[in-house]
Order: C-alpha cells, then structure tokens, then sequence
C-alpha cells in the first residue's frame, strides 16, 4: 500500500488556467505539507497544516491555496497558472515534527 | 547562518571510498535535524532525525552525528557502493513551528 500518493503524477495546462493537485496519506499522520522543488533542484516548504493550524511560507503567491477535508488529504490548488510555476511539487506527512514521508511528487507544466 | 547550507555541492568517489559531507545551519531556536537520501525520478526518504546536542546515529554504512551549540551536522558513507549514489539533504525544524528548512543537497556519484 502507498503511503503518501498524490495525483495526477503529470499535469500540462495552460497559463491562466486554475488546477488541483490531490494528495492522500494511509499513514494516519497529524500534519501534512507541499513542497516546491525549484528550477534549481531546491525543496521549499509552501505550507504545513494539521487540525490546529495553517503554516504557509509567506513567499509563497497567494494563488495557490491547501485545501484539507479531512486529516488524511490535503490538496494543493492554483489559481491563474502562470509559466513560472512549472516545477516538481512534493506533499509530505508526518507525525508532528517527526520523519516525514514523501509522496511521489506531481510533474506540473503551464504552457 | 541564515539557510541550511550544504556542502560540498557534488562530490565523485570511487566504489570503496568512505565520504563524509557538511550541513550547516542556525543554532538557534534548534529543534531537529534531519537527513534524507534522494535518488534521482523518486521522493526523499528519511535517514535519520536528530535532536540533542552530541547525537550520533548509524544505519549500516551510513552514520551522522549532530553539534547543535555551533550548527553543524556531519553524515558519513563507509565503503561506498554504486548504489549509494543520491542526493543527500539535510533539513532543519526549528522550535517555532512546523516548518522543514531544507538545505540544498549533496549529490554523491560512486563510480564502479
């Protein structure tokens, strides 16, 4: 069984276009998180919740949006897609501060 | 140290060398420390997570330990195989909330 999945695991779209990207964890974690792996092969952390609290990375455009129904999922959607925000996104999970366990990650492409 | 810096950026051994490399990050408001092992087309797995001061923790070939008063943590490779070849990231919580700091790797290439 997947631990962390998320899908699609491609998304090409066009720019202005609005899209989600769903992540699910069966790892019964409290918090879970996105990351953005930049041009430069970098991970930057975009936002950690769990049922207490929103963390989001203040440089991280107001476009983009977590969504959570329930402790098990927390979906990523962007607004307005523009060129730049082509990248690798990552969705994570772990218990608190603890290991945290990566998802497959979602290729994303605005054309 | 503003960032979680990584050091060296890449680093090319052959099958058998042993290898170490550097994290460096702000000493204060220390909460963890972890490393991860990333093979290319795949996601980040744990190694391991660190807290205290003079932590030392081992998984087989692989070793590290933790300075948190002066904001460095070193990993070590004994015996390196081919198939130890990733990138190794380093990342930082801080006491103040939930956010992993990530530093920007080391890509290790173990030729045969």
């Amino acid at each position: 069984d997947t631990a962390v999945s998320q899908t699609p695991k491609y998304l090409v779209t066009q720019m202005g276009n609005d899209k989600s990207i769903k992540c699910e964890q069966n790892l019964g974690h409290d918090t879970m998180y996105w990351y953005k792996q930049d041009s430069k092969k970098f991970l930057k952390i975009m936002f950690s919740y769990n049922n207490k609290e929103l963390i989001i990375n203040e440089t991280v455009p107001n476009r983009f949006s977590p969504k959570s129904p329930d402790k098990a999922h927390l979906n990523l959607h962007i607004n307005s897609l523009e060129l730049g925000d082509s990248a690798v996104y990552f969705c994570a999970s772990s218990h608190d501060r603890a290991t945290q366990y990566f998802g497959p990650g979602t290729r994303l492409t605005v054309l | 140290i503003l960032n979680v810096e990584q050091s060296p950026q890449s680093l090319h051994v052959q099958e058998g060398d042993s290898t170490n490399f550097t994290c460096s990050f702000p000493s204060s408001n220390f909460y963890a420390l972890h490393w991860y092992r990333w093979e290319t087309a795949k996601s980040p797995e744990a190694l391991f997570v660190m807290t205290l001061n003079g932590d030392e923790k081992k998984k087989g070939r692989i070793s590290a330990t933790l300075n948190t008063k002066e904001g460095y943590s070193y990993l070590y490779i004994k015996g390196s195989q081919p198939e130890d070849s990733a990138t190794y990231l380093c990342a930082r919580y801080n006491n103040a909330g939930n956010m992993l700091t990530f530093g920007g790797g080391t890509r290790l290439m173990v030729k045969p």
